[in-house]
């Protein structure tokens, strides 16, 4: 079975920095691209950044740019992604998203279930 | 950026309706369009892909249809699962995004 689960969130103070991790099985993980996707409280969802098979390259939304960086370590079937200079307003459900295997863009059919993200004092 | 728009923003409806979702790009984004679904409370879920593809698994009443800019989601007849909130994705490019939803309601 395919899955993904992230860890990794919780309580942050403003400033503050925190790393999310998305560990995967069930799929040959080396060979897909992966995403982080953000939902706000009540809001709607928010793509933050991308990473392509290989860790060849990386992708961010501007609210992510600066502060947000995306990893992986294909060994460890894992994304990681770290972010810095936390606001109040990167509180959100964080998910990890499985992208595409051929080497473009593509539909994200395998979601996480989320992990939270507070920033708060 | 792409910016994607997506009407109505809530849609009341009832079981056994037929209802259509309607997405715009702000450019062309030829059939590189998503539809998720996303119950209250859980992921998203994967339903349509290219356009027009049924993602497996997904019953038969979800359709879609569209391409350049102007792409929409239809549920033949709402099931009491199918109220919920959907999104449409855009991914031309390495730069996603996502419309802002629409939630449909049971009327």
């Amino acid at each position: 079975e395919v899955q993904l689960v992230e860890s990794g969130g919780g309580l942050v103070k403003p400033g503050g920095s925190l790393r999310l991790s998305c560990a995967t099985s069930g799929f040959t993980f080396s060979s897909y691209s992966m995403n982080w996707v953000r939902q706000a409280p009540g809001k709607g969802l928010e793509w933050l950044s991308s990473i392509t098979s290989g860790g060849t390259s990386e992708f961010y939304a501007d609210s992510a740019k600066g502060r947000f960086t995306i990893s992986r370590d294909d060994p460890r079937d894992s994304v990681y992604l770290e972010m810095s200079s936390l606001r109040p307003d990167d509180t959100a459900v964080y998910y990890c998203a499985r992208d595409s295997a051929w080497g473009r863009p593509d539909a994200f059919d395998v979601w996480g279930q989320g992990t939270k993200v507070t920033v708060s004092s | 950026d792409i910016q994607m728009t997506q009407s109505p923003s809530t849609l009341s409806a009832s079981v056994g309706d037929r209802v259509t979702i309607t997405c715009r790009a702000s450019q062309s984004i030829s059939n590189w369009l998503a539809w998720y679904q996303q119950r209250p409370g859980k992921a998203p879920k994967l339903l349509i892909y290219k356009a027009s593809s049924l993602e497996s698994g997904v019953p038969s009443r979800f359709s879609a249809s569209g391409s350049g800019t102007d792409f929409t989601l239809t549920i033949s007849s709402l099931q009491p699962d199918d109220f919920a909130t959907y999104y449409c994705q855009q991914y031309s490019s390495y730069s996603y995004s996502f419309g802002q939803g629409t939630k449909l309601e049971i009327k």
